[in-house]
């Protein structure tokens, strides 16, 4: 079956400007979660879903960033008003109810110039 | 809070030589722990995991052990292949499955024939 897609996979913004970064889950998995991954850093945690439940929104790192999933399947993550420290590779995950395995996306390239 | 310290790279190592990446950790609570590899062009994926401690995690001829004592979870391949190339992750997360990731900067491997 189909992995986890995201979408796009490579987006640039000037300053200002809003951005929504999609991601399609594996079918039927319950979970998905959200990093963010600087250049040459691990990936950081934003914030994280069950089904249409945003449970953990810890790692947002300010207002500007938003992230909804309103029938438990496909999420949006939303960062308005983008500025330079944004720019980072953005990834999803899904996983199963009650498995310890992510399953990662591809990840979309953000830049913000 | 929770964090993951590994070793630096680049590591650079020959065809069939013996690989060590350091990875040790701070947790508020018991951890489950993760190594996971990012192949030139793809996704993050799950390479082996512990739940519990003196677990050993293995898979693809790579093993890691889980050390409460020593809080740590080195990874570890007795003759590595050019194949293995890539960056390696090692992540931990507390509260059981399904509950976030806390990753380490990454070691990128490369092997040379």
């Amino acid at each position: 079956g189909a992995g986890v897609s995201q979408s796009p996979r490579y987006k640039v913004a000037k300053r200002g400007q809003d951005v929504a970064l999609r991601c399609d889950p594996i079918s039927g998995h319950v979970s998905l979660f959200w990093y963010q991954q600087a250049l040459g850093q691990g990936p950081e945690f934003l914030t994280y879903f069950q089904n249409e439940a945003q449970l953990d929104k810890s790692g947002l790192p300010s207002d500007r960033f938003f992230a909804e999933r309103p029938e438990g399947s496909v999420s949006t993550l939303k960062i308005q008003r983008t500025q330079q420290e944004d720019s980072a590779v953005y990834l999803c995950a899904s996983a199963r109810r009650g498995s310890y395995e992510q399953y990662f996306g591809p990840g979309t390239r953000l830049t913000v110039t | 809070g929770n964090s993951v310290t590994q070793m630096e790279g680049p590591v650079t190592l020959s065809e069939e030589a013996f690989l060590t990446i350091n990875c040790t950790y701070t947790a508020t609570g018991y951890p489950s722990l993760f190594w996971y590899v990012q192949y030139p062009g793809e996704g993050l994926q799950l390479l082996l995991k512990a739940t519990k401690a003196d677990d050993k995690g293995s898979n693809k001829g790579f093993e890691a052990t889980y050390r409460k004592e020593t809080t740590s979870f080195h990874l570890e391949k007795g003759s590595v292949q050019v194949s293995d190339s890539a960056v390696y992750f090692c992540a931990l997360s507390v509260g059981g499955s399904n509950y976030k990731l806390t990753f380490g900067k990454g070691t990128l491997l490369t092997v040379n024939p």
